[in-house]
């Protein structure tokens, strides 16, 4: 059975441009987490959603934003990149909410300029 | 606001020691708590989870403990060898209006020398 996936693996931007990553959780599960991880401030909760709808955020700012589709895969859009958006971006998903086993993908690396 | 605090923040140690992380959590009313291996620039692999009932859970050279009233958990790595060189992190679920978000520790950066 696949794993969690994400795309790109990889990403260099530079400052002001706009930014989309994707996830494709595991087969069955309909919540899918975006963290945030920047180095050496550990991992940071970003968006949660479930059934497509967005069930809770954390304390980043609105251009971070995103959105899950129909078959619970997702996305996740940064606008107006900043330096501190350097990080690795890692996604999650679970058979539902709550405290349901997280299963996390390999990440996206994400290099602002 | 829950704190994660996990000591010590990096380790170094040649093969064959046995190595005790230690992970602190501010607010004890926990869901469970869970530790995870990362290795470089990876996603991070699940090791094991305690629910707050529990006091340890065990998965070969792994064992967890938890002391929620005190707020502390350890994971303990018996006969450690080279392969077990990774980050390995401390996350806490606690309830937030139901939704039950993890609350992760800095980590402790191991090294396993030969």
């Amino acid at each position: 059975e696949a794993g969690v996936t994400q795309s790109p693996t990889h990403l260099i931007k530079t400052r002001g441009q706009q930014v989309t990553l994707r996830c494709s959780p595991i087969s069955g599960h309909t919540s899918v987490y975006w963290y945030q991880q920047a180095l050496g401030l550990g991992l940071q909760f970003l968006l949660w959603y479930d059934e497509g709808e967005e069930r809770n955020r954390g304390n980043f700012p609105p251009r971070f934003s995103g959105r899950q589709f129909p078959n619970y895969s997702s996305e996740l859009n940064v606008n107006a990149l900043e330096l501190e958006d350097s990080a690795l971006y890692l996604c999650a998903s679970s058979l539902a909410g709550g405290p349901s086993t997280q299963y996390f993908g390999p990440g996206t690396r994400l290099l602002v300029l | 606001k829950q704190e994660v605090t996990q000591i010590p923040a990096a380790l170094s140690v040649p093969e064959g020691e046995n190595l005790v992380l230690n992970c602190s959590f501010t607010d004890s009313a926990i869901y469970n708590l869970q530790w995870f291996r990362q290795d470089p620039g990876k996603g991070l692999t699940s090791l094991l989870l305690i629910q707050s009932s529990q006091r340890e859970q065990t998965s070969g050279r792994l064992n967890a403990s938890l002391d929620k009233s005190s707020g502390r958990s350890t994971l303990y790595i018996a006969a450690s060898q080279p392969g077990d060189s990774a980050t390995y992190l401390c996350a806490v679920r606690h309830i937030s209006g139901g939704s039950y978000i993890p609350t992760f520790g800095r980590g402790t950066s191991l090294i396993v020398h030969p």
